[in-house]
């Protein structure tokens, strides 16, 4: 089962102060890495799937990198809002492999 | 797109009885469901892989008789508490696999509480 680790575990920006957090994950056999956000009492969402080393996925206000070779991924959100509030998940895979969650990111943008 | 439902969205019962939940891809058919489980500040652990007709893949330490998963159809996966203890009350979620790289799409979760 892969090692995932996310850091921070938990951050509080001020209103358009731009954020990023990071995955690790062992970088050997890598397959595909996805980022989800998680509102409070709604379901996962699913923001981006990156697939190759050196991969930037953009999505309004987010961002994010991969490097597979050194095994982690930036997620980078540009002048934070409120509704921004939500825990960041991402989930690396290998080949023929269940994706396995990190413990998540907690983000909470403070208006 | 790729709306996945589960209910209930919170039970309590007694000790001893049995808690069936349900996940459904309302929008697309998913040959894979998922079911986690969420223990308080902690990540997503899979339970286990759920296969349309066919038994599901339970992962290390996950009691297959405690914990029945049934997926009779593309759109619908049910995971059955069996004789439920208070030791299993937690956050249980279901996600449904569609579309390429394996993306998920989560049903919004079942909070059980076993009294």
């Amino acid at each position: 089962i892969l090692n995932v680790e996310q850091s921070p575990q938990s951050l509080h920006v001020q209103e358009g102060d731009s954020t990023n957090f990071t995955c690790s994950f062992p970088s050997s056999n890598f397959y595909a890495l996805h980022w989800y956000r998680w509102e409070t009492a709604k379901s996962p969402e699913a923001l981006f799937v990156m697939t190759l080393n050196g991969d930037e996925k953009k999505k309004g206000r987010i961002s994010a990198t991969l490097n597979t070779k050194e095994g982690y991924s930036y997620l980078y959100i540009k002048g934070s809002q409120p509704e921004d509030s939500a825990t960041y998940l991402c989930a690396p895979g290998n080949y023929g492999q269940n994706f396995v969650f990190g413990p998540g990111t907690r983000l909470s943008v403070l208006p | 797109g790729a709306v996945v439902s589960q209910h209930p969205s919170r039970v309590i019962c007694k000790s001893g009885t049995s808690v069936k939940i349900e996940c459904r891809s309302l929008d697309f058919q998913a040959t894979t469901m998922f079911w986690y489980r969420q223990f308080p500040k902690q990540s997503l652990m899979l339970m286990a892989t759920s296969n349309e007709g066919s038994k599901a893949t339970y992962e290390q330490g996950v009691e297959k008789d405690k914990f029945l998963i049934n997926h009779a159809s593309l759109t619908l996966s049910t995971l059955t508490v069996t004789s439920a203890h208070p030791e299993d009350s937690s956050f249980y979620i279901c996600s449904a696999r569609s579309g390429g790289f394996d993306t998920q799409y989560f049903g919004p979760g079942t909070r059980l509480t076993v009294l």
